[in-house]
This record gives structure tokens, C-alpha cells and sequence, in this order.
């Protein structure tokens, strides 16, 4: 069971804009940063966000995040088909010593 | 171009042994903290082990810490994972993963199955 939990699934049409919470504690969010992952099944996750709210060089602009506490939110604009897939929040968590992973969401676009 | 290869995945009956071996290409090897990262099948993504660049500090999931056992080359640049005592639920795809903060750059897995 993970410490980090997310919405199981989140849906939007084509176009509109799609919102991915994570909740943490002050043992996690409270004192790292925050990362997103993208997940199609059969292949490679792919870093979408790091240090809460930073794009590595390739991700669009589409995709954004922010952290507020010890929780965080991945936002996701312009939703296209091929967004559908498994998103991920996780950090490092200082009292387990452990790299967390969120318990995912399943984003549809309809 | 960055380049993470798994290898030694396989059918293995529960109390067996694996080890998984990942090569890397195109990036200083020694650099990074590298990372397994394994998905069960219908379940998310879970954290297994890393093992730090610079200190070589090694970390394990409380679920395989006295059962795995993570370590390095960096002359070869390759990472690995002895895997003992496995169990069922250990049945996953296993994921070599670079990054300390952020696991930045992912191999395509190789599968791990243990049933009898």
C-alpha cells in the first residue's frame, strides 16, 4: 500500500484540461521533491515532471506541476488520445528510506 | 544516446534464485544513482532498490530488503539484482531506472515469473 495516494481515474474529453492529485505526508512532500511519471502499458514510464513543477527537454508545455504542503497536482491541458495512460506521482520518503511511488491514475480521454 | 538494457528475466519456481543484469550505453555510468523499479501484473509502479553514485549507499523496499541484493560495475557499466527466496508476488516486470531525485530515463523491462 502505498503512502502516496492518488485518484484511480480521471476523464476528459479531447481539448479540456484534466487535474492528477497526490497526497503525501511531511515525511515525503514535506521535505523532497516532487516527480511525475507517464506510463503506457508495454513500455517505458516516462519523466514528465521533477522537482515539483520542472519539464525535462521533449515534454510540452501541455503538462504542468505545482506542490502546496504535502500535497501535489499534476495538471494536463489540450488532452489528446494519446495522453491516455497511467500517471504517477512518487519522492524519496525520509522516515522509510524508500523512493515512493503514488498509487497511480488512469487517465481516459472520452 | 542514453541506453538501458535489462536482461536475465525468466520462469522460476518459488524459492528460487534470479539475477537480473541491466547494461547501460551513451552516459557516464558512474554519474548516476541507479534504481529497479518493478510493475506486478495489474498493479502500479513500486519502488524495489537503488544504490547510490557517490556514496554507494544501497536502499531496499521493506518487501525484498533481505532477499535482494542490488550492486554495480561501473567498469562495465552494468547494474544487478541477485533475487533469493522468491516468492509469487514477486512475479513482475522489472525495470532498470537511472536517477537519484527523479528516475529520469527507464529500460523496457524484462519479465520476472515465479509460479511452480
Amino acid at each position: 500500500q502505498s503512502v502516496l495516494t492518488e485518484p484511480p481515474s480521471v476523464s476528459a474529453a479531447p481539448g479540456q484540461k484534466v487535474t492528477i492529485s497526490c497526497s503525501g505526508s511531511s515525511s515525503n512532500f514535506g521535505n523532497h521533491y516532487v516527480s511525475w511519471y507517464q506510463h503506457l502499458p508495454g513500455t517505458a514510464p516516462k519523466l514528465l515532471i521533477y522537482d515539483n513543477n520542472k519539464r525535462p527537454s521533449g515534454i510540452p508545455d501541455r503538462f504542468s506541476g505545482s506542490k502546496s504542503g504535502t500535497s501535489a497536482t499534476l495538471g494536463i491541458t489540450g488532452l489528446q488520445t494519446g495522453d491516455e495512460a497511467d500517471y504517477y506521482c512518487a519522492t524519496w520518503d525520509s522516515s522509510l528510506s524508500v523512493y515512493v511511488f503514488g498509487t497511480g491514475t488512469k487517465v481516459t480521454v472520452l | 544516446e542514453a541506453q538501458l538494457v535489462e536482461s536475465g528475466g525468466g520462469l522460476v519456481q518459488p524459492g528460487g534464485s534470479l539475477r537480473l543484469s541491466c547494461a547501460a550505453s551513451g552516459f557516464t555510468f558512474s554519474f548516476y544513482t541507479m534504481n529497479w523499479v518493478r510493475q506486478a501484473p495489474g498493479k502500479g509502479l513500486e519502488w524495489v532498490s537503488n544504490i547510490v553514485s557517490s556514496s554507494g549507499a544501497i536502499n531496499y523496499a521493506d518487501s525484498v530488503k533481505g532477499r535482494f541484493t542490488i550492486s554495480r560495475d561501473n567498469a562495465k557499466n552494468s547494474l544487478y539484482l541477485q533475487m533469493n527466496s522468491l516468492r509469487v508476488e514477486d512475479t513482475a516486470v522489472y525495470y532498470c531506472a537511472r536517477g537519484g531525485r527523479e528516475v529520469d530515463f527507464w529500460g523496457q523491462g524484462t519479465l520476472v515469473t515465479v509460479s511452480s
